[in-house]
């Protein structure tokens, strides 16, 4: 049973361009979250969803930054036209309920 | 005030000793997690607590509801030890959770 897949593992983007980061959960676990790590700073909730549904999003920029988590496929965030101020380490967790998270190893955005 | 307060920041240590890292909170919470995150690497969940206390080898992890605080305890250190240690409360069914600064504990041979 494969752990949390994140993908890219490193990605470098330039100003403007859009970055996806893609989760994929562990087998049977229906709930994912994406949180963010700022260079020296703690994690921070992003958002939270199921399976095509977003549940909270409360943590998530109001713009640039979307999620989704469709029926088939991983889930993706996504950023529109990056800043520098995007860097940093992104993290998806999933659980198959809400309870015990398990951790992807994270995707750590440059932005030059 | 942060709503999860940890203590010490940063924590160095001789192999062998025994470790204790301290975390508080000022919310309400459905659970408490303890992670461990190395240096440029993943996180890993080494407990999620509600009440009481949990081993798991040589680490401890308890809770005291009432005080609104939790302590992870590392007996016999070791330097593969060495990582950040990140104290996170759960809220409600969103695992809407707030995350310490976390301990940066280094374990020296």
């Amino acid at each position: 049973n494969a752990g949390v897949m994140q993908n890219p593992r490193h990605l470098v983007r330039r100003r403007g361009q859009e970055a996806r980061l893609r989760c994929s959960p562990m087998k049977g676990h229906s709930h994912v979250y994406w949180y963010r790590q700022l260079p020296e700073e703690g994690l921070k909730f992003m958002v939270y969803l199921q399976k095509e549904n977003i549940i909270d999003e409360s943590g998530m920029p109001k713009e640039r930054f979307s999620a989704e988590f469709p029926k088939e496929g991983p889930s993706i965030l996504r950023i529109q036209q990056v800043v520098r101020g995007d860097s940093a380490a992104y993290f998806c967790a999933s659980s198959p309920s809400a309870g015990e998270l398990f951790f992807g190893e994270g995707s750590r955005l440059t932005v030059l | 005030k942060n709503e999860v307060e940890q203590s010490p920041q940063n924590l160095t240590a001789q192999e062998g000793e025994f470790i204790t890292i301290n975390c508080s909170y000022s919310v309400g919470i459905s659970a408490l997690h303890w992670l461990q995150q190395h240096p440029g690497g993943g996180i890993v969940s080494l407990f999620m607590l509600s009440s009481g206390k949990k081993k798991h080898g040589r680490l401890i992890a308890t809770i005291n509801i009432q005080e609104k605080h939790s302590s992870l305890h590392i007996t016999a250190s070791h330097p593969r030890d060495s990582a950040v240690y990140i104290c996170a409360v759960g809220r409600g069914d969103n695992n809407d959770m707030r995350f310490g600064a976390g301990t940066r504990l280094t374990v020296k041979p």
